[in-house]
């Protein structure tokens, strides 16, 4: 079993539509959570950590569920230039090694 | 203030070859994380270095090494090069300590090494 596990999509959604990722993870003893972002051939750029209390930054929200193990990202009002493929990552205690997902594509359409 | 820089940015070697990738982190990160990508996957963990030691490991043969630099610059040597270690190579850095703090584990990526083993 994969230690992270995500939809690879792709979501085809339409300008301002709400758009939902989910991401489940193997190890319960996982200690950090994070949302990438990666472009076309460009490297993975941090979009946000995940806390327990969940968090939001704009239009974008992070949930994370413990009990079940899984990682939310909800992206309201999607903007063409959110089109990209989007990365769970898991991190383990003291933040020595990172299991990322397989990642899940969206393509937001005029 | 300097991101994560690579290099080189693209390289072509045959199989049974060496090679030697270099990364330096961005300014103020004193450790280092390398990465594989193969086409249509997720970064896999290669290993990750602070304060000149490899402190973790991923699922990958002793064909891979590393080295960290004083100056927290790294490199990730692969000996013998199968065509399946193709792919793009990742270095992303963080801190591993913040005094006063627990670390974020927040990492920042350079624009990577593709790779291609003919």
């Amino acid at each position: 079993r994969k230690e992270v596990e995500q939809d690879p999509g792709p979501f085809n959604v339409p300008e301002g539509a709400t758009v939902a990722f989910n991401c489940t993870y193997s190890n319960s003893a996982s200690q950090s959570f994070f949302w990438y972002r990666q472009d076309c051939r460009k490297e993975p750029k941090l979009l946000m950590s995940v806390y327990s209390s969940g968090n939001e930054d704009g239009r974008f929200t992070a949930q994370l569920n413990r009990a079940s193990q899984y990682i939310s990202l909800l992206i309201r009002d999607s903007k063409l230039s959110d089109s990209a493929t989007y990365l769970c990552v898991v991190g383990s205690l003291n933040f020595n090694k990172f299991y990322f997902g397989s990642g899940t594509k969206l393509n937001v359409k005029p | 203030d300097a991101g994560v820089t690579q290099s080189p940015t693209h390289l072509i070697k045959t199989r049974g070859q060496q090679v030697t990738l270099r990364c330096s982190p961005k300014s103020g990160h004193d450790t280092v994380s390398w990465y594989q990508q193969a086409l249509g996957q997720g970064p896999q963990f290669i290993f990750q270095y602070y304060e000149e030691e490899e402190r973790q490991r991923g699922n990958f043969p002793d064909r891979f090494s590393g080295h960290q630099f004083p100056n927290y610059s790294s490199e990730l040597n692969v000996n013998a090069l199968l065509l399946g270690d193709s792919a793009l190579y990742l270095c992303a850095s963080s801190l591993g300590s913040i005094p006063g703090q627990a670390a974020s584990g927040e990492q920042y990526f350079g624009p990577g090494t593709r790779l291609t083993v003919t």
